[in-house]
Formats: C-alpha cells, sequence, structure tokens
C-alpha cells in the first residue's frame, strides 16, 4: 500500500540553525501538507501545497517557514533560524480528496 | 474562527462499547474526520462523515448531526491495542482540517 515518508525520523540543531525537512507524499495526491505536534498537545495544521503554490496558511507559518517542491515527488519543509519553541513533530501529510494521509513524522529538536 | 471539544480522557474495559463525542463550532461545513494516533506514532484517519447519520467501519462506526453540529465514534468490542489518542477534525469554511485536543482511549484489561 503506498505511503507517506519522512526524513529524517529525528532531526537536532541548535538554536539559530537552519533545518529542511522532507517528505515524499503518495504519488498520484495533488494535495501535501504539514503539520506541527508540540508534544501532548494537539495536531496544528501549518501549510497546504497544489499546483505548486501555496493553497492556505495558519498564523504560525511565518516568513520563518517555507516549503518547496524541488521535484516531482519531494515536497520539504525550511525552517531558518530555529528557536527552542520550534521543538515538536512535524508530520506531512497528502490527499487525493478528503482523506488525508500521515507520513510517520520528523521529530525536531533544537537545543 | 473554528473549535472543536471533545473529552480530554475515556476510559473502558476490553470488550466493552466506547463512545467519544465531539461538539464543534464553525463557519461552514464540509465534513467532520476522525484519527487515531498511537503514542510516537502518525495520525491514522479512521473515518469521515460529510452528511448525517451513521458510517461503519468494521468494529468503529462514527456519526453526524450536522444541525446538532455534533460527532461521535464509537468503538466496540475494545481492544488493548485501540489504547491511543483519538482526534475529531473538521473541515469548515475551508478543505483544511482543524483538529481537536484529541481524546485519550485506556482499554483496561
Amino acid at each position: 500500500e503506498p505511503e507517506v515518508t519522512q526524513t529524517p525520523s529525528h532531526q537536532v540543531t541548535q538554536m539559530g540553525q537552519e533545518v529542511i525537512l522532507r517528505c515524499v507524499p503518495i504519488s498520484n495526491h495533488l494535495y501535501f501538507y504539514w503539520y506541527r505536534q508540540i508534544l501532548g498537545q494537539k495536531v496544528e495544521f501549518l501549510v497546504s501545497f497544489y499546483n505548486n503554490e501555496i493553497s492556505e496558511k495558519s498564523e504560525i507559518f511565518d516568513d520563518q517557514f517555507s516549503v518547496e517542491r524541488p521535484d516531482g515527488s519531494n515536497f520539504t519543509l525550511k525552517i531558518r533560524s530555529t528557536k527552542l519553541e520550534d521543538s515538536a513533530m512535524y508530520f506531512c501529510a497528502s490527499s487525493w480528496e478528503d482523506t488525508q494521509y500521515f507520513g510517520p513524522g520528523t521529530r525536531l529538536t533544537v537545543l | 474562527g473554528q473549535s472543536l471539544e471533545q473529552p480530554s480522557e475515556v476510559t473502558a474495559v476490553e470488550g466493552a462499547i466506547v463512545q467519544i463525542n465531539c461538539t464543534y463550532q464553525t463557519s461552514g461545513f464540509y465534513g467532520l474526520s476522525w484519527y487515531q494516533q498511537h503514542d510516537g506514532g502518525a495520525p491514522t484517519f479512521l473515518s469521515y462523515n460529510a452528511l448525517d447519520g451513521l458510517e461503519e467501519t468494521g468494529r468503529f462506526s462514527s456519526f453526524l448531526s450536522r444541525s446538532d453540529s455534533y460527532g461521535y465514534l464509537l468503538l466496540q468490542e475494545l481492544q488493548m491495542k485501540d489504547s491511543a489518542s483519538y482526534f475529531c477534525a473538521v473541515r469548515g469554511g475551508s478543505y483544511i482540517p482543524t483538529f481537536g485536543r484529541g481524546t485519550s482511549l485506556i482499554v483496561h484489561p
């Protein structure tokens, strides 16, 4: 069964550094998403991407964040100048229509 | 804006039936989804209701009443592996879902 994959599974970085989180969505899906989940809290929407551009973004997704689809398969989330409060699980998801399929997540730890 | 309310925790015993409720407030409505998330894992899609009524998928069923802005997830024949967090998520004015804070289901032997 096709699935969303994410790399790395765990990323540790120093405060102020830039990180790139990578995702490979399910191949025939058209919509891509990034979510964040701080430990013990709910899943929070960051951004959605369709037709090679951002279709919606939340107030969390400020200038510190950017997304890119550099080729036909990868979908990346870049976080610039990381802060301690960026430590969280970051989930990528993709969908064809109503159902979103989540990847296993990248645990980002900012020290 | 959109908001969802669901209980923070529910406990039950193996073999029992449990219902997790979700009420929502939203300016528009496309549908209500349910996701399961085990500790350290990714949310996994369980069900989606766009219309009123009951949707059944094996041991899990989901119900929606749009007039009451209310839905529930029903889990039957509970198993230990059902211990997880369950999130309702509403698609309101856009197709982007807003997640509730999750209900932690603890299944005891």
